[in-house]
């Protein structure tokens, strides 16, 4: 049990539409970074968030959009979504003013687009 | 840019066989090394992490890795390996504390009877 949340736990969309995907972290955690893992596939680094600022993007393009919020829950955004954007949407969040550097996973957003 | 391989797909070992699960990366300076465990339709569980220090490190559920620089290898071990085991394993690479993790391909471990 990471205290981290994700929801929906499933989700299928259309191509072309658009899907807000939700992470919620535990109290302190400031840092929330996104993961998208294709099946067969370790997860990529989407994007990076710190106390509300992105400070750090992958190899996706700006379609894919975040926010994070003071209480320390956060939001993925895809836009025009494709075939090819079907996967398992992981976030992970690290505890602030720690040493042990340690990304606390959720459970994942399975999408699927048809 | 780090990368990280995991020369193994599938790995099959019987219960209460070792095991050893194989991880290389590619990264300039001393990489921040972790393993993680992701059973089916679940997240990803940390096993154990390297930062720096003693290159034998422990982690949960009995796991220990090896870290050899010449070799940059950070291989997975377990003496005994239990059917609760059975899942996919992710070797991931950081070149820092909190920056984001580099994962290979993944290993799925089965194990029979």
């Amino acid at each position: 049990e990471t205290g981290v949340t994700q929801s929906p736990t499933h989700l299928i969309k259309t191509r072309g539409q658009q899907v807000t995907l939700r992470c919620s972290s535990q109290s302190g955690h400031n840092t929330v970074s996104w993961y998208q893992q294709a099946l067969g596939q370790g997860p990529q680094f989407i994007f990076q968030y710190y106390r509300e600022e992105e400070n750090g993007r992958g190899n996706f393009p700006p379609r894919f959009s975040g926010l994070q919020f003071p209480n320390y829950s956060s939001e993925l955004n895809v836009n025009a979504l494709e075939l090819d954007d079907s996967a398992l949407y992981l976030c992970a969040s690290i505890l602030a003013g720690t040493s042990a550097y340690e990304q606390y996973f959720g459970p994942g957003t399975r999408l699927t687009v048809t | 840019a780090q990368s990280v391989t995991q020369p193994d797909i599938h790995i099959t070992v019987s219960e209460g066989a070792s095991l050893e699960l194989r991880c290389n990366y590619s990264y300039g300076a001393t990489p921040y090394l972790f393993w993680y465990v992701q059973s089916p339709g679940q997240g990803l569980q940390l096993l154990l992490k390297y930062f720096s220090g003693d290159t034998l490190v422990q982690g949960i559920k009995g796991f220990e890795a090896e870290f050899k620089r010449s070799q940059s290898s950070f291989n997975l071990r377990k003496p005994s390996v239990h059917w609760s085991d059975a899942a996919e394993y992710f070797c991931a690479v950081a070149a820092g504390g909190n920056t984001p993790l580099v994962f290979g391909k993944g290993t799925r471990l089965s194990v029979i009877a």
